[in-house]
């Protein structure tokens, strides 16, 4: 159980255009997803986080109007990134996390998406 | 501020025990975590343990808590070539569906 996907797995696209990348929660309802970004040999830094029907709370530093978030239900979140640059090449990482008794709420993470802009 | 640190990177031989550490710095951590990241891979949980424990022992790995030096560390006994990946740290607040904050993650490679 606690799967969580992500599509596309990898994406190549010219710079100016928009790229939608998906999260989704197959088997459970998450109350919040997360989406993080890695850039090689680092860490993982928080973006922002999403609750279903509300708006995204985005990390300081992270342009809202460049990456638009979407959390159209309890098992769906979008990352749009818009008008991509070179500079945002990078892999992609979205969690979706569920309530838990006797322990921490539990991220699950997807896959990751490689996103490559030329 | 947050700041959660590792070493970079720990080479063990097959079937000897791999210790991976972690130092942090906000002492109002209520949850810590190691996360597994295998290559192209998103993070997969292997393990927490909650702020007022000191030890937790789960199969090969065994998590150990220094809350008063900030000191986390990740045993893992009888390592075999599939524990090769990269080992995050991390921590959150309340557990509570929170931010986590991961560190800067080690690679551990295994050789034969």
């Amino acid at each position: 159980g606690a799967v969580v996907s992500q599509h596309p797995s990898r994406v190549i696209c010219k710079s100016g255009t928009s790229v939608k990348i998906e999260c989704r929660s197959l088997d459970f309802q998450a109350t919040t997803m997360f989406w993080y970004r890695q850039f090689p040999k680092q860490s993982l830094m928080l973006m922002a986080t999403s609750n279903e029907g509300s708006k995204a709370t985005y990390e300081q530093g992270v342009e809202k109007d460049k990456f638009l978030i979407n959390h159209a239900s309890l098992t769906l979140s979008t990352l749009t990134v818009t008008s991509a640059h070179p500079e945002d090449s990078s892999f992609y990482i979205c969690s979706a996390s569920t309530p838990a008794t006797g322990g921490p709420d539990t991220q699950y993470f997807g896959p990751g998406t490689r996103l490559t802009v030329l | 501020g947050e700041d959660v640190e590792q070493s970079l990177f720990l080479s063990v031989r097959e079937g000897d025990s791999s210790v991976i550490n972690c130092t942090y710095t906000d002492s109002s951590s209520t949850y810590l975590y190691w996360y597994k990241q295998e290559p192209g891979a998103g993070l997969q949980l292997l393990t927490y343990i909650f702020s007022n424990m000191d030890m937790k022992q789960d199969q090969r790995l065994t998590v150990l808590l220094n809350k008063k030096d900030k000191h986390l560390s990740l045993r893992i006994a009888d390592t075999q070539t599939g524990d090769s990946a990269i080992y995050f740290c991390a921590e959150s607040m309340t557990g509570t569906a929170s931010k986590l904050t991961f560190g800067t993650g080690t690679r551990l490679q295994v050789t034969l």
